[in-house]
């Protein structure tokens, strides 16, 4: 069946570093994916698509890669804040499904 | 734009109760889709709504159940509640079934004694 998973669960940064949050899918059909953010009492913020026609993409701070050979998704976030801390999620979206399949999470923390 | 709106935030019920839980979507979105967040299963699909009829459902039990209304909010009903069901409840919109982008709702936290 279709699953998306995250590498490693937790992961933890020097404030000022750079983060790599990486993401692995089964779904060949997906065709568009998301990454979210999640801080503790709050719902999923959406952070950054791409399509599965694109390579890279480029937001504030963030950077999604997309490697559709390996099916690997990374979500690379530069000079990070305190502010970063949060679980993010991957998901997968495939207009077969019509629905999101959320990896279980990693959660960031930043060192001082 | 206001974002998703949850209503309630919090509830506590017992085992055998029923809860109906809302959800606003943001203006002018048509879409709704519920999930269930929890520790061990992470974030799992309910099902979406798109004018008022059930597009999609994920692999939940009967006892889940919903709604949508003309004005697009949508309702989540779960009956005879049992344990296992304390989880976040979140609900997400989007403009339509062609848009991938769906933004959340910061959920209802469900607790079941």
């Amino acid at each position: 069946g279709e699953s998306v998973g995250l590498h490693l669960p937790t992961l933890s940064v020097q404030e000022g570093d750079n983060s790599i949050i990486n993401c692995a899918y089964s779904n060949s059909a997906s065709d568009y994916f998301i990454w979210y953010k999640q801080e503790s009492g709050k719902g999923p913020q959406f952070i950054i698509d791409i399509r599965s026609n694109m390579d890279k993409r480029q937001g504030q701070r963030v950077t999604v890669l997309l490697n559709k050979t390996v099916k690997h998704l990374s979500l690379q976030i530069a000079a990070t804040q305190p502010g970063d801390s949060a679980v993010y999620f991957c998901a997968d979206y495939s207009q077969g499904a019509q629905k999101l399949v959320f990896g279980q999470g990693t959660r960031l923390t930043i060192n001082p | 734009k206001a974002g998703v709106t949850q209503t309630p935030r919090y509830l506590i019920k017992t085992r055998g109760q029923q809860v109906t839980l809302s959800c606003s979507p943001i203006s002018g979105h048509r879409s709704v889709s519920w999930y269930q967040q929890t520790p061990g299963q992470g974030l799992q699909f309910l099902f979406e709504y798109f004018s008022e009829t059930q597009r999609n459902k994920g692999n939940f039990p009967g006892r889940f159940s919903g709604r949508q209304f003309s004005n697009s909010r949508s309702e989540m009903n779960v009956s005879t509640l049992e344990l296992g069901d304390s989880a976040l409840y979140l609900c997400a919109s989007r403009l339509g079934t062609s848009q991938e982008t769906q933004y959340f709702g910061p959920g209802t936290r469900l607790l079941v004694l």
